[in-house]
């Protein structure tokens, strides 16, 4: 069963098009956390969410924003996408500091945005 | 330097030997992280650990704290392991959660 769910698995737009992906988890981890993933290269961090608390990491472009409405759902804003915007989006969610054991990160399948 | 150096880069070997990758890091962490990535695919998570020895069927992991040092084995390696492994330390504090990787081990097991 998927618990960590990104929609869609490749999404095309255009230079300059707003688009968003998305981002649903099943297993009620309060940290959510988005990635960017460029061809061969490690994952970045872009920012996450602790609960509601939104954390960017200090190179996060301004770009890029995020949402999390609820604690299932987060969403990854890309206002005006350029060329250099292509890449693989990972979601990951974790449990930390909540009284539970921690759990580590969860990744989804990943979102392959397209730039035309 | 990075924070998180993996060897090898690339990894060819044949179905049933037993594979190596290895990993050293340079800052102070909570625990360490092996994680598995097939080509276009999401990430999965093999391991996290902190300290000792850890196994899952066919795959083995280890930590040396004092050396800041961790190995990901593979017994009877499969073409079906075919993918890029990474490792990847997390600190403490309020770097807790927050992953810093090494550059993966693409392995390639050939029939």
């Amino acid at each position: 069963d998927a618990m960590v769910i990104q929609n869609p698995r490749y999404q095309v737009t255009q230079f300059g098009k707003p688009v968003t992906l998305s981002c649903s988890q099943t297993l009620n981890h309060n940290v959510m956390y988005w990635y960017q993933q460029k061809s061969s290269q490690a994952p970045k961090l872009l920012f996450h969410y602790y609960d509601k608390d939104f954390n960017n990491e200090a190179d996060t472009p301004d770009n890029f924003q995020s949402r999390r409405p609820n604690t299932s759902f987060c969403f990854l804003d890309i206002r005006s996408p350029g060329l250099g915007d292509a890449a693989m989006y990972l979601c990951a969610t974790s449990r930390l500091g909540t009284g539970l054991p921690d759990q580590p990160q969860h990744f989804g399948d990943g979102t392959r945005l397209s730039i035309l | 330097k990075n924070e998180v150096e993996q060897s090898p880069q690339n990894l060819t070997a044949q179905e049933g030997e037993f594979i190596t990758i290895n990993c050293s890091y340079s800052v102070g962490i909570s625990a360490l992280h092996w994680l598995q990535q097939h080509p276009g695919g999401g990430i999965v998570s093999l391991f996290m650990l902190s300290s000792g020895k850890k196994k899952h069927g066919r795959l083995i992991a280890t930590i040396n704290i004092q050396e800041k040092h961790s190995s990901l084995h593979i017994t009877a390696s499969h073409p079906r392991d075919s993918a890029v492994y990474i490792c990847a330390v997390e600190g403490y504090g309020g770097s807790q959660g927050n992953l810093i990787f090494g550059k993966g081990t693409k392995l390639s097991v050939k029939p």
